[in-house]
């Protein structure tokens, strides 16, 4: 069955800092992994998503995420944080066929100026 | 081209009542994608629709039902509603092979009273 951690429910930064969000995941066949944002009163929104073509994945806005599978991680990094990245992120894992993309509890990110 | 657009954006309801929430999803999309969200719960996912067929649900009591249209259209709908359905819905739209992420409607904020 799939599943995904997202370690740290909150986590702070200060404005022009790296941002770091950490995901892991477990899957039994080959994942596909995405991350999303959320702003508040909106839906979700997809930053990048891992479908195995390239371990380092660029997305929009500057973030870039990089899937290792030894680890079974897909910790999400943007080097220079902005105030308007502030948001909650989601770590997010389908499998081919299982038509259903499980979500992780998420990660809301502070920025301080 | 147009969003994933869903009705009504809130909804007030009485314990005991019904409700049905709407989901138009991105033209030419034919997967649509259900999930409830809820600061306890995170995102849960609820049922997903391809071509007016479900493919998979979730693990939800029979009184959350949806359906898919013709045109790609789904409807959710919850009949005697419990104050723990309280929630935010959100409709995914994607082209259904599962793996390729979501475009997210803003969601439905349901309230029940």
């Amino acid at each position: 069955a799939q599943s995904v951690t997202q370690l740290g429910s909150h986590v702070s930064v200060s404005e022009g800092a790296l941002v770091l969000l950490r995901c892991n995941y477990s899957s039994s066949v080959p994942p596909y992994l995405f991350w999303y944002v959320q702003y508040p009163n909106q839906g979700l929104q997809l930053l990048l998503k891992y479908t195995s073509a390239a371990t380092l994945v660029k997305g929009i806005n500057g973030f870039e995420a990089e899937f290792k599978k030894s680890e079974t991680s897909f910790h999400l990094t943007k080097p220079s944080a902005h105030m308007s990245d502030a948001a909650e992120y989601f770590c997010a894992v389908s499998e081919t066929g299982g038509f259903k993309t499980i979500f992780g509890a998420g990660t809301r990110l502070f920025v301080k100026a | 081209k147009a969003g994933v657009t869903q009705t009504p954006r809130y909804l007030i309801k009485t314990r005991g009542q019904q409700v049905t929430l709407s989901c138009s999803p991105i033209s030419g999309h034919r997967s649509v994608s259900w999930y409830q969200q809820t600061p306890g719960q995170g995102l849960q996912f609820l049922f997903e629709y391809f071509s007016e067929t479900q493919r998979n649900k979730g693990n939800f009591p029979g009184r959350f039902s949806g359906r898919q249209f013709s045109n790609s259209r789904s409807e959710m709908n919850v009949s005697t509603l419990e104050l723990g359905d309280s929630a935010l819905y959100l409709c995914a739209s994607s082209g259904g092979t599962g793996t390729e992420g979501y475009t997210f409607g803003s969601g439905t904020r349901l309230t029940v009273v």
